[in-house]
């Protein structure tokens, strides 16, 4: 079974751009969501889409940040216009609703997509 | 406000036993959380407590403590691929919305021969 992709791994582009990450989640997983590490500091909730759904986006730095997910099934991360703040590792993840028995909510992680803005 | 507190790095000797701490504060607390990264990797998921008491998984184990808001995470019989850095999450339950994790900086564990 493929795990969580995602798309580009390393994308270098300057201040002032756009830059489009992308994530297909573990087949059959409703859940997904987006972190974000920049350097030195915690991995941090951006947010979570159910399906197609955006069920929290609390995490969104601001409105330079567009999240979709049509159709349920990838996901794809916007960043326009980049500041040099943004730079940093873009984590997608994902999890399945378990119908009944303890729900560990395990999420499955991606490799992450590095952002650098220069 | 929600807090993760976790040392920044360890070392250990292979073949030793090893134990990470965490302690936390948060709202609205609905389990924790520890998860391997290995560098350039996705953090693969190690354990899972929602209850008092010790979980044991094999070569790990994983304590929590709720009233005293503190979990650890412990590696026996290091090897030297268990350098990696060690993720403490916590999630926090926010009537819908499972599984946002708040996540501690990661523990660098450095394994020695």
């Amino acid at each position: 079974e493929a795990g969580v992709t995602q798309f580009p791994s390393h994308s270098v582009i300057e201040k002032g751009q756009t830059v489009t990450l992308r994530c297909d989640p573990i087949s059959g997983h409703d859940n997904l969501y987006w972190y974000r590490r920049v350097m030195g500091k915690e991995i941090k909730f951006l947010l979570h889409f159910v399906k197609e759904s955006k069920q929290d986006e609390s995490g969104m730095p601001n409105n330079r940040f567009l999240a979709e997910r049509t159709g349920g099934t990838y996901s794809t991360l916007k960043v326009q216009p980049a500041e040099l703040e943004d730079s940093g590792v873009y984590f997608c993840a994902s999890s399945h609703r378990l119908a009944g028995g303890p729900d560990t909510g395990e999420l499955f992680f991606g490799e992450g997509s590095r952002l650098t803005v220069l | 406000g929600q807090n993760i507190d976790q040392p920044t790095e360890m070392t250990a000797t292979e073949g030793a036993i090893v134990q990470i701490n965490c302690t936390y504060q948060t709202s609205g607390f609905n389990g924790l959380f520890w998860y391997q990264q290995h560098a350039g990797e996705a953090p693969t998921f190690l354990s899972y407590n929602v209850l008092d008491g010790l979980e044991e998984k094999g070569r790990f184990s994983s304590f929590l403590s709720r009233s005293k808001g503190y979990s650890y995470l412990l590696l026996k019989e290091l090897q030297m691929k268990d350098s990696a850095s060690y993720l403490c999450a916590v999630r926090a339950f926010y009537g819908g919305a499972t599984n946002k994790l708040i996540f501690g900086t990661g523990t660098l564990l450095a394994v020695q021969p």
